[in-house]
């Protein structure tokens, strides 16, 4: 069984600050990877993603993640943090060879501060 | 216009009523979801349908039902709404592939008083 889990529900950094969020993971196949990013009043919508291939993954607006498999982690990274970052970001993970059928982490609040 | 949209987007009701929240598609993708999603606990998935005639239900079914009209709507219904399904919810579509992203619409803000 699949399972995410996000460390920490909030996380503040200052504008221009370097943003770490975690993600760790439990999958007893390969897993895909996600990275999402909620603003307020809206839904989802895909920051980047890891398949397979190379384990540094870009996205967009800056982010980049790396899936480290003996860690079994994927933490999200931005060098320098912008207000327009605040938002909710949820890890996902889903199974290869199996039902796709994606499993989120609780969340992870953002806070920029000025 | 957007790819997936929800109607309506924000809802008050009352306990005891049927409540339907419809959702619709123009990704052209054959799977599509339901979640709901509460402070502190993420996105939890309540049904799903992998084409119109294969509908299966996730970790919170209890109290919900779902409708796949088409191939590009999905409806859900709280048949006897409660307080406790007070919550944001979100329809969401992705393609056959494992690898492939999920598309989320807007979101339905459902208060039960």
């Amino acid at each position: 069984a699949q399972s995410v889990t996000q460390l920490g529900s909030h996380v503040s950094v200052s504008e221009g600050a370097l943003v770490l969020l975690r993600c760790n993971y439990s999958s007893s196949v390969p897993p895909y990877l996600f990275w999402y990013v909620q603003y307020p009043n809206q839904g989802l919508q895909l920051l980047l993603k890891y398949t397979t291939g190379a384990t540094l993954v870009k996205g967009i607006n800056g982010f980049e993640a790396e899936f480290k498999k003996s860690e079994t982690s994927f933490h999200l990274t931005k060098p320098s943090a912008h207000m327009s970052d605040a938002a909710e970001y949820f890890c996902a993970v889903s199974e290869s060879g199996g039902s796709y059928i994606p499993t989120f982490g609780r969340g992870t609040s953002l806070i920029v501060h000025p | 216009d957007a790819d997936v949209t929800q109607t309506p987007r924000n809802r008050i009701t009352k306990t005891g009523k049927r409540i339907m929240l419809e959702c619709s598609q123009t990704k052209g993708h054959d799977r599509m979801y339901w979640y709901r999603q509460d402070p502190g606990l993420g996105l939890r998935l309540i049904y799903y349908s992998f084409d119109v005639k294969d509908i299966n239900k996730g970790e919170i079914s209890d109290g919900y039902s779902v409708s796949r009209q088409a191939q590009a709507k999905f409806s859900l219904s709280l048949e006897s709404a409660i307080p406790n399904q007070t919550a944001l919810y979100f329809c969401a579509t992705s393609s056959f592939s494992g690898t492939d992203t999920q598309y989320f619409g807007p979101g339905t803000r459902l208060t039960v008083l």
